[in-house]
């Protein structure tokens, strides 16, 4: 159906090492965008991904949409306490803007 | 901008009570959203407005929880009569022309 699956549920990293959440979706996505919430807080756009096999980057995030546009996923390099927090994916609609969204997954960093 | 305003931030009411959760979106922007965040089932779309207009209102549990949105600049949501399972932080976000989502601060519900 609508449902994105977002992989792994949670994760925990030892400060400096990297990290990476994926997104997939039976169906194809017209667009995906993710999201950061952090801990007692509201989520926060990240970044937007339309086109298919589209890489954007942003610092130290790593944000890719899949060649056949059914998954995506958000690499962080060298992870940072900084970093802590829920990351989501949603899928969202090119026409009426509608948003769903995954799970999430949740990262821990430890100093 | 100030930003999606909601109010209250908490609220801790006893079952059987009307709860009323209230908006107000970004100036300009076009949609409204409610979600709701529970541990166990994450972040729900409740309903969504554009121009005001609910384009599609499934995600709302059921015939307790009701939306509306008088004009561009308020919305509120509406619970009555509040539940225990209702316990939850509402959001509310707003948008423009299918961009970017911009969520308020969230509010935290608690029906004992």
């Amino acid at each position: 159906g609508q449902q994105v699956m977002q992989i792994p549920q949670y994760q925990h990293v030892q400060e400096g090492e990297d990290f990476t959440t994926y997104c997939n979706s039976s169906t194809t996505l017209s667009n995906i965008q993710w999201y950061k919430q952090r801990p007692g807080g509201h989520p926060v756009f990240l970044i937007q991904l339309v086109k298919s096999g589209e890489v954007k980057k942003q610092k130290r995030l790593t944000f890719q949409f899949g060649e056949a546009k059914k998954n995506s996923s958000l690499h962080i390099t060298a992870t940072q306490t900084t970093d802590v927090g829920t990351y989501f994916c949603a899928r969202g609609s090119s026409n009426t803007g509608k948003l769903i969204f995954g799970q999430g997954t949740t990262l821990q960093v430890k100093p | 901008d100030a930003g999606v305003i909601q109010s209250p931030r908490h609220e801790v009411t006893e079952m059987g009570q009307e709860v009323t959760l209230r908006c107000k979106p970004i100036s300009g922007h076009n949609s409204l959203f409610w979600y709701r965040q529970t541990m166990m089932r994450g972040l729900e779309l409740l309903i969504y407005f554009n121009n005001n207009v609910p384009i599609d209102d499934s995600g709302m549990p059921e015939d307790r929880f009701s939306a509306k949105m008088p004009n561009a600049s308020f919305s509120t949501l509406k619970i009555q009569p509040s539940e225990p399972r209702d316990s939850a932080v509402y959001f509310c976000a707003s948008s423009f022309l299918a961009g970017e989502l911009f969520f308020g601060e969230g509010s935290r519900l608690t029906v004992l």
